[in-house]
């Protein structure tokens, strides 16, 4: 089974409104990552929170990590229409080795104008 | 232009054919990766490599053989494709041990008939 899942699986906003997906896994992590895929394109690599961190941001990307609920939170301000992709969370397992990355399935996000 | 290319883009074969997926990166990262994407399941590492020469199993590896011969070079065989071997196959490089950050090619998208 997947170790990340994220949630919602489908999001629609309008231009200019914020957008907030979430991942929970199932085992401790050194970190979680957060990729952007656009439609026929490989995966882009967004932002990294290590397991000691709480809340990082990037632009007008913001991730909060809580380890004690095993959960993560990707907020995008001011969505563009640029934006519409599907959103991956990726972790890397305490004892995994750290080289290697499981994904979870996946947020479509679809900003309109 | 420098990166990580994947070759072909698209391919069609038929059950019982052996097909190779090329994957060659420009940047000397000693880890490269094998995914699959499959829509429910996301992402699903297939196999990884540490270094020329070093492979190892991921989560889904039956039913493939890779190679590294050299750094660049990571390619995935399909020794005698089946249906459920229909999927788009990303190949992903890294840096360093501690996967911080991994860089994807634009995907092979494979059907089996």
């Amino acid at each position: 089974s997947q170790q990340g899942e994220e949630d919602p699986q489908a999001l629609s906003i309008q231009e200019g409104e914020n957008a907030t997906m979430n991942c929970s896994y199932k085992t401790s992590i050194n970190n979680l990552q957060w990729y952007r895929q656009n439609s026929g394109r490989g995966l882009v690599h967004l932002i990294l929170i290590r397991s000691n961190e709480r809340e990082k941001h990037s632009g007008r990307l913001r991730v909060t990590l809580d380890t004690s609920k095993k959960s993560s939170s990707l907020l995008i301000t001011a969505s563009r229409a640029a934006d519409t992709a599907s959103y991956f969370c990726a972790t890397s397992l305490t004892g995994g080795g750290g080289n290697k990355l499981t994904f979870g399935t996946g947020t479509q996000l679809k900003v309109e104008l | 232009d420098a990166g990580i290319t994947q070759s072909p883009r698209y391919k069609i074969t038929e059950t019982g054919r052996q097909v190779t997926l090329m994957c060659h990166q420009t940047w000397s990262h000693s880890y490269m990766f094998w995914y699959r994407q499959d829509l429910g399941h996301g992402l699903r590492l297939i196999y990884y490599s540490a270094a020329a020469d070093i492979t190892d199993k991921g989560e889904v590896p039956d039913g493939y053989v890779v190679s590294r011969s050299k750094t660049e070079n990571f390619p995935l065989t399909l020794e005698s494709a089946t249906r459920s071997q229909t999927s788009v196959y990303f190949c992903a490089s890294s840096e360093g041990h501690w996967v911080e950050k991994l860089f994807f090619g634009s995907g092979t998208q494979l059907s089996v008939l």
